[in-house]
């Protein structure tokens, strides 16, 4: 079965170190990936799309990469800020379409410290 | 606009008891989702409209949950005879279908506790 695993354990770093957070996927071939913020008690913002076709995207602190070879998504938030403390959750969308309907991965908590 | 919104933000209803929420869409946006979350877990995808026409639902979506798009405008989803297990965050979203590959942009959710 289709399966999308985030880091399940909070991810705890100091301000101004670097965020790494990784969305894997198996029994999946999907044309894009997103990734999402979520605050407590409020729906996900988006933050960035990436095609199959793209190995890289970048806004401002934030990065990501899309490897369909390891079927692995890597999101990285630079110059981390205690706002950024939040879930992060990736989100894939299938070749087949589906009317770019979402499949959610479990969501990685961050905490960034002082 | 102001974005997607969803009414009501929270909900307590008795078991077997019937809910419905409601979505306003943004306006120009022709395509809207419904996804549950419950603690923990990422969004589940439940149905989806484009337009009026309601082309997908899930295999989540048992015969108890209805959802309408009337008028390919506002959304209603439905729960019949609520159950305990039906407690969790519905998140409605909307986006354009005219904009080839975009992002969803969600509402706050309605937070449904059947006690």
């Amino acid at each position: 079965s289709q399966k999308i695993e985030q880091n399940s354990e909070a991810l705890n770093i100091q301000e101004g170190k670097t965020a790494t957070l990784t969305c894997n996927y198996t029994n999946y071939s999907p044309a894009y990936l997103q990734w999402y913020r979520q605050d407590p008690g409020r729906g996900p913002v988006f933050l960035l799309l990436i095609r199959e076709n793209e190995k890289e995207k970048r806004k401002e602190r934030l990065k990501v990469t899309f490897d369909t070879t390891l079927k692995q998504s890597l999101f990285h938030i630079t110059a981390s800020q205690p706002a950024d403390s939040a879930t992060y959750l990736c989100a894939l969308v299938g070749v087949t379409g589906g009317g770019n309907k979402l499949t959610f991965g479990t969501g990685t908590q961050l905490k960034v410290e002082l | 606009d102001t974005g997607v919104s969803q009414d009501p933000r929270h909900k307590i209803t008795k078991r077997g008891q019937n809910v419905t929420f409601r979505c306003d869409p943004i306006s120009e946006h022709n395509r809207l989702y419904w996804y549950r979350q419950t603690l923990g877990q990422g969004p589940e995808f439940l149905t989806y409209f484009q337009n009026e026409a309601q082309l997908e639902k899930s295999r989540l979506l048992s015969d108890r949950f209805s959802a309408e798009r009337p008028k390919g405008s506002f959304s209603t989803l439905e729960i019949q005879r609520t159950e305990q297990g039906d407690s969790a965050m519905y998140l409605c979203a909307s986006s354009s279908l005219g904009q080839g590959l975009t992002e969803a942009f969600f509402g706050q959710g309605t937070r449904l506790t059947v006690v």
